[in-house]
């Protein structure tokens, strides 16, 4: 399809295990972010590429988690050592540039154990 | 620090009732302001969007309305469906950088 893919759609791991969450974004879109969504929360921050600027990771909410992006296509979001309290919904979204409206994938479903 | 704050957090509407839902911001660089919309199992979906240089935005039954001195917008969807349920979210950023900020969310449901 044409949308942001992101897989898998659902993990369930042990806490203390990596994991690695993978997004496709739309063709041509050079602004990728990745957003958390935790149970009756709203969307927060974690991190923002664009093109071949450095990301911005003020959003990462501890040295556990890192994101790389190859080019203008694939990203990754990694989890080390996994925590109860990193279950939730992580969102991949892409804009044609940073100024654009941006869309999202349906996301992949984090559950620690 | 949160600087988007919505309201309130769920809302039941009769259909063919207006469902109005309300957002308020701090930082005042922000000047961008889209609404989403999210179905269960789903990712957000970009519904409507404003800028502070209109004061009302509308799409079919889809309205922003926009204070800018207030530092409040507010989504109003007229003549509700059962279809509109599902959860809004407001958010902002600023023009020249992607990152949105969002607000807490409203479980909207709209009975038949």
């Amino acid at each position: 399809g044409a949308g942001v893919s992101q897989s898998p759609s659902n993990k369930v791991t042990e806490k203390g295990k990596d994991v690695e969450l993978r997004c496709d974004p739309i063709s041509g879109h050079t602004a990728l972010y990745w957003y958390r969504q935790s149970l009756g929360q709203g969307l927060e921050f974690l991190i923002y590429f664009q093109g071949n600027s450095a990301p911005d990771k003020s959003g990462l909410p501890s040295d556990r988690f890192s994101a790389e992006r190859t080019g203008e296509s694939v990203s990754t979001l990694t989890i080390q050592r996994t925590q109860q309290e990193d279950s939730a919904v992580y969102l991949c979204a892409s804009s044609l540039k940073d100024n654009q409206p941006q869309h999202f994938g349906d996301g992949t479903r984090l559950s620690i154990l | 620090q949160q600087q988007v704050k919505q309201s309130p957090q769920s809302l039941i509407v009769q259909k063919g009732g207006i469902s109005i839902i309300n957002c308020a911001y701090e930082n005042t660089a922000f000047d961008y302001f889209p609404w989403y919309q999210q179905f269960p199992g789903k990712g957000p979906a970009l519904l409507i969007a404003i800028r502070p240089d209109v004061s009302e935005k509308k799409e079919g039954r889809f309205t922003i309305s926009f204070n800018k001195s207030a530092k409040q917008f507010s989504l109003h969807i007229m003549d509700s469906q059962p279809g509109d349920s599902a959860t809004y979210f407001c958010a902002a950023r600023k023009t020249s950088y992607g990152k949105l900020t969002f607000g807490q969310g409203t479980i909207l449901t709209v009975h038949p």
